[in-house]
């Protein structure tokens, strides 16, 4: 598809155990940003990259959330020791190089900790 | 600190009657003014923009009014349709980087026939 995909679609998890979501951008597009939208709230920024590295994790709630993207194209969200507090859709996003773009979201990874 | 309040929560709007939802921003650095839709199981998507050297921009049956003194602005759909049904959400950014976007808590908008 020509879309921003991300797996998995849902992920149940127990507490305490270690998750990973994928995202796979569009073709083409060098900015991918991770979001994180909880039940009847917008999303709300976690991560940005340019390229390879992560321009700015300033919304990553703690430490044990951790993105990386080694090749430039796909980007996976590490959440360690999940907690019930995590469960989330989880919306990555890309857009072309340059400013005042439109992101394009994916329909997320629903994340329920249990 | 919630930095864009968005009202209303829901609403519920007749086909063919106009649908309104207010926003509010503190932040006088934001400069970009987008307004996201998304459906159940859906990302959001991109729907119309405004920045705020204009007071207004229409496209099709959506509008923005944009008021930069008070720092508000609203979103307007007229003859609403039941295809229209979703949730909205205002948001606001700083150009001239990236897209790190701050929305709002969103307005689930049902148009009933």
């Amino acid at each position: 598809g020509a879309g921003v995909s991300q797996t998995p679609s849902n992920k149940v998890t127990e507490k305490g155990k270690y998750v990973e979501l994928r995202c796979d951008p569009i073709s083409g597009h060098t900015a991918l940003y991770w979001y994180r939208q909880s039940l009847g709230q917008g999303p709300e920024f976690l991560s940005y990259f340019q390229g390879t590295g992560a321009a700015d994790d300033s919304g990553l709630p703690n430490d044990r959330f951790f993105a990386v993207r080694p090749e430039g194209s796909v980007s996976t969200l590490k959440i360690q020791r999940t907690e019930r507090g995590d469960s989330a859709v989880y919306l990555c996003a890309s857009s072309p190089q340059g400013a005042g773009n439109t992101i394009y979201f994916g329909e997320g990874s629903w994340l329920t900790v249990v | 600190q919630q930095q864009v309040k968005q009202s209303p929560q829901s609403l519920i709007v007749q086909k063919g009657g106009i649908s309104i939802i207010n926003c509010a921003y503190e932040n006088t650095a934001f400069d970009y003014f987008p307004w996201y839709q998304q459906f159940p199981g859906k990302g959001p998507a991109l729907l119309i923009a405004i920045r705020p050297d204009v007071s207004e921009k229409k496209e099709g049956r959506f509008t923005i009014s944009f008021n930069k003194s008070a720092k508000q602005f609203s979103l307007h759909i007229m003859d609403s349709q039941p295809g229209d049904s979703a949730t909205y959400f205002c948001a606001a950014t700083r150009t001239g980087g990236y897209q790190k976007v701050t929305f709002g808590t969103g307005t689930k908008l049902q148009v009933i026939p």
